[in-house]
C-alpha cells in the first residue's frame, strides 16, 4: 500500500526559477512530514520537515507547505541552482508508529544552467 | 564528525546464500534503522533498534533479522537470499527513540544473482 505518492517522476527547471515538488498522502494519521534529497551513490540527506500543527516551514531557499485537508504537501526551492539537481523523496510518519517512516518513489529534479 | 557509515559498499551474492550488512551510527546516536530501497522506489522500513532493543519492524519476512550492539552499531542479516532482495540497503541513525528525523548512510548495494 503506497501511502505516500509522488506522481511526478521528473521535473526540469531553469536555474534561478522556482522548483515545486509535490507529494500526496493517504494516511490521515501521519503527523510529521519530511523531504530528503539524494545524489547518486549517496544516501538520502535530510532537507526540511514540517509538523502537522503547521502549514508552512521555511529554511533558506527551501519552503515546505502542508495542506492537511487535501493531504498534500509541496517543496518549493527558490531560486533553483544546478547543485539542487537530485532525487527528492517525500516521507511521512505517524506518532503512534514514528519509527516506520513511509517514503514516496521520488522526483528527479534537473536544474539547467 | 563522521556520519553514518556502512560496510561493505557493494556486495554480490547468489540465491540461497546469507548476507550480513554492517552499520555504525553517528557518534552519540543510539537509534538505528534499516531500510531497503529497490530501484525506482523510495526506501522501505525494515527495522528500528534503540538501546539494543527492537522498536519496530516493517513488513519483511523472517529471513530478515537484525541486532544492535552495546556500542550502538548494528548488523542486518538476510538468509536464503532471493533475486528480489537485490536492492540498496540503507542504515539510518537518530539520537532518540522518538526522533522524527533520521540521518542516512550511503548504503550497501546488494546484488543477488
Amino acid at each position: 500500500d503506497q501511502q505516500v505518492k509522488q506522481n511526478s517522476p521528473s521535473l526540469s527547471v531553469q536555474e534561478g526559477r522556482i522548483s515545486i515538488l509535490n507529494c500526496d498522502y493517504t494516511n490521515s494519521m501521519f503527523d510529521y512530514f519530511l523531504w530528503y534529497k539524494k545524489y547518486p551513490a549517496e544516501g538520502p540527506t535530510f532537507l526540511i520537515s514540517i509538523s502537522s500543527i503547521k502549514d508552512k516551514n521555511e529554511d533558506g531557499r527551501f519552503t515546505v507547505f502542508l495542506n492537511k485537508s487535501a493531504k498534500h504537501l509541496s517543496l518549493h526551492i527558490v531560486p533553483s541552482q544546478p547543485g539542487d539537481s537530485a532525487v527528492y523523496f517525500c516521507a511521512a510518519s505517524a506518532r503512534y508508529n514514528n519509527n516506520d517512516m513511509r517514503f514516496g518513489a521520488g522526483t528527479r529534479l534537473t536544474v539547467k544552467p | 564528525d563522521a556520519g553514518v557509515t556502512q560496510s561493505p559498499t557493494h556486495l554480490i551474492k547468489t540465491r540461497g546464500q546469507q548476507v550480513t550488512l554492517r552499520c555504525s551510527p553517528i557518534s552519540g546516536h543510539k537509534s538505528v534503522s534499516w531500510y531497503q530501497q529497490v530501484l525506482g522506489q523510495g526506501p522501505q522500513f525494515i527495522f528500528q533498534y534503540y538501546e539494543k532493543e527492537e522498536r519496530g519492524r516493517g513488513n519483511f519476512p523472517d529471513r530478515f533479522s537484525a541486532r544492535q550492539f552495546p556500542n550502538y552499531s548494528s548488523e542486518l542479516n538476510v538468509n536464503a537470499l532471493l533475486l528480489g532482495d537485490s536492492a540498496l540497503y540503507l542504515c539510518a541513525s537518530s539520537n532518540r527513540d522518538s526522533s522524527r528525523v533520521v540521518f542516512f548512510g550511503s548504503g550497501t548495494q546488494l546484488s543477488v544473482l
